[in-house]
């Protein structure tokens, strides 16, 4: 079974300054995607960026990327210049591409607060 | 715009009572859409995998007697919460994926609040 931790409950950072939220999981899969998901107030939940595993380097997104770490099985969250509207929780998430594709299994999430 | 619709977005609900809440993919075909529970300030804990002109598969510890799901149609799911009560109150969200043709990308609904009375 696959899981997701994320270590970081809450974290806060100065407007306009870089924050990086971490991610660990475990597979024994080697096809695989990753997201990051960010849910504001509302409860809406946002895609922030999709790595796909077999793809080397890292995905950006804007003020959003990665440090994708396949052997480590780690997924970093880096937020540069962050913005007010940054102020969120964010989940880590995992999908195999085998079998039933499109079932999520997430973290435990991080609380991010941005400054001003 | 929103390509999955959920509604209702709010529901109270009297104990005792059931309650139908509806996912429904607007601009595509889904085969197989997910239901999801969070609590305050919690992760989100997959419910069920709900299967177009099939039964639904359950997680682990989850009621299926409780959380009846239909999907009946390529674009509607619908999670029933039978014999409401205060526990299960919360927040519920459904998804579903657009499949490999179309990139895997998964859509979410704008979730459904439930309170039980």
């Amino acid at each position: 079974a696959q899981t997701v931790t994320q270590s970081q409950p809450e974290m806060s950072v100065q407007e306009a300054e870089t924050v990086t939220l971490s991610c660990t999981y475990d597979t024994s899969e080697s096809n695989y995607y990753l997201f990051w998901y960010k849910q504001p107030p509302s409860r809406q939940m946002i895609l922030v960026i999709r790595q796909e595993a077999y793809k080397q380097q890292n995905a950006t997104e804007n003020r959003f990327s990665v440090n994708f770490q396949k052997a480590a099985k780690s997924f970093s969250l880096k937020i540069s210049d962050s913005q007010l509207g940054d102020t969120a929780m964010y989940f880590c998430a995992f999908m195999t591409l085998s079998g039933n594709t499109g079932k999520l299994i997430f973290g435990q999430g991080t609380t991010l607060q941005v400054k001003p | 715009g929103a390509v999955v619709s959920q509604h209702p977005s709010w529901v109270i609900c009297k104990s005792g009572t059931s309650v139908k809440i509806e996912c429904r993919s607007l601009d595509f075909q889904a085969t197989t859409m997910f239901w999801y529970r969070q609590f305050p300030k919690q992760s989100l804990m997959l419910m069920a995998t709900s299967n177009e002109g099939s039964k639904a598969t359950y997680e682990q510890g989850v009621e299926k007697d409780k959380f009846l799901i239909n999907h009946a149609s390529l674009t509607l799911s619908t999670l029933t919460v039978t014999s409401a009560h205060p526990e299960d109150s919360s927040f519920y969200i459904c998804s579903a994926p657009t499949g490999v043709s179309s990139g895997n990308t998964i859509y979410f609904g704008e979730g459904s609040w439930l309170t039980v009375v």
